[in-house]
């Protein structure tokens, strides 16, 4: 069965890093989006990613942020400078559709800036 | 603007007893409503969805979860617990064709005792 993938599964990083995770989308999805959950609070829109561009992003998602699709398969989460607050589980998911449709999740990176 | 709330934090119930799970939706339009299932240490796991179809959705391993409209509710139910849906279950909402990302509840965690 397709299913997202998500590299690391774990990142520690210092404050003030750079810091890029990375996912592998189901390959037909057309619609990818980022996630992020901080420990002990509910799972958090980010942006959602499709025809190379972003479609949305909350307001989480500042100029610290930013998304690729490098190459056709992978979809990459970087983070310009690394906060404490940034450590978090981070989420990325697909779908086919968009609209009105379940997306599919990866296992998560957990990031930990230290 | 759209919302879920999930009415517990944390659900206790014994090993072969009914459970459930309760969801309130606030939503302009016709929303689709799902729920997300996340075992300690994996990703997340779409248990059930309901897209305006019919109102009692099955999902997998036995849990249900009807849509009431004059109740804005999505509450998810099993007849019998079993030890293995110890997790943590989440209610979403996508607002009606308006782009793809998921609203996420809280989040209720559920024990099952033997």
């Amino acid at each position: 069965e397709p299913e997202v993938t998500q590299t690391p599964s774990h990142q520690v990083t210092q404050m003030g890093q750079e810091v890029i995770l990375r996912c592998v989308p189901i390959s037909n999805h057309l619609y990818f989006y980022w996630y992020r959950q901080i420990l002990g609070q509910k799972v958090e829109f980010l942006v959602s990613f499709y025809n190379n561009e972003i479609s949305e992003k909350s307001e989480i998602f500042d100029d610290q942020f930013s998304v690729e699709r490098p190459d056709g398969s992978n979809f990459t989460l970087k983070i310009r400078s690394t906060k404490l607050e940034d450590s978090a589980m981070y989420f990325c998911a697909s779908n086919r559709r968009g609209m009105n449709t379940e997306a599919f999740f990866g296992q998560g990176t957990r990031l930990t800036v230290v | 603007a759209q919302s879920v709330t999930q009415l517990d934090s944390h659900v206790s119930v014994s090993e072969g007893t009914p459970v459930l799970l309760r969801c309130n939706y606030s939503s302009s339009y016709s929303p689709s409503l799902f729920w997300y299932v996340q075992h300690p240490n994996k990703g997340l796991q779409l248990l059930l969805k309901y897209t305006s179809a019919a109102t009692l959705v099955k999902g997998i391993n036995g849990f249900e979860a009807e849509f009431k409209k004059s109740e804005t509710s999505f509450h998810l139910t099993k007849p019998s617990a079993h030890m293995s849906d110890a997790a943590e279950y989440f209610c979403v909402v996508t607002p009606y064709n308006q782009g793809g990302k998921l609203i996420f509840g809280q989040g209720t965690e559920l024990s099952v005792k033997p």
